[in-house]
């Protein structure tokens, strides 16, 4: 299995640019999150999925935050307009039975907002 | 509500000494409680996790940990620090009850000194 897959690893993108993230879950876990790490917030919980349904967005930060998974193996996070403060990694992590499992990481997006 | 607490954020040891990672907790329910470790550029990878059963849990890599429920704590533990063993460590709580949501610590850097 190839794990859980994140791409890009870097972007660097002008205040203002919209930034999409990608995320391919391994085949068979039917969780999916999204998480941002800061060296000031450590790891934030956005959104997660189950069975490609939205269960919990209270921690995306704003309404320029926005996510998607229009099925079982794809999942996108966009930022619309990007802002300097949103530079930090974006981690996409799945799981096949939630929080009792544990989560596998993906290897992250690093986003440098200019 | 749900909470865990790491003492120390830069731990330091010698090459073959023993490893120990303070972990407490706060959980209202029953909760599950992980083990994560982060090398730099990396994902956060599962170490070992408590779900139920036996409080002395096993994980990859030699390291250990075990629940103790009086004193609300999963300590991790290695008996010989390897070089390799220098990264990130997150502990992370989780409570019985189907919401999923897994509160992780701010995080240990562990540095190994040869």
């Amino acid at each position: 299995d190839a794990g859980v897959i994140q791409s890009p690893r870097h972007e660097v993108t002008e205040m203002g640019q919209e930034v999409t993230l990608r995320c391919k879950p391994i085949s068979g876990h039917d969780y999916l999150f999204w998480y941002r790490q800061t060296m000031m917030r450590g790891l934030e919980l956005l959104i997660y999925f189950n069975n490609n349904v939205p269960i919990d967005d209270s921690g995306m930060p704003e309404d320029r935050f926005s996510a998607k998974m229009p099925n079982a193996s794809f999942s996108t996070l966009k930022i619309q307009p990007s802002e300097p403060r949103d530079s930090a990694v974006y981690f996409c992590a799945s799981s096949p039975g939630g929080q009792r499992s544990g989560y596998t990481f993906g290897s992250g997006t690093r986003l440098t907002v200019v | 509500a749900q909470s865990v607490t790491q003492l120390g954020s830069h731990v330091s040891v010698s090459e073959g000494a023993l490893v120990l990672l303070r972990c407490n907790y706060s959980s209202s329910v029953p909760p599950y409680l992980f083990w994560y470790v982060q090398y730099p550029n990396q994902g956060l990878q599962l170490l070992l996790k408590y779900t139920t059963g036996a409080t002395l849990v096993k994980g990859i890599n030699g390291f250990e940990a075990e629940f103790k429920k009086s004193e609300t704590s999963f300590h991790l533990t290695k008996p010989s620090a390897h070089m390799s063993d220098a990264a990130e460590y997150f502990c992370a709580v989780s409570a019985l009850g189907g919401y999923q949501k897994v509160t992780f610590g701010t995080g240990t850097k562990l540095q190994v000194i040869p």
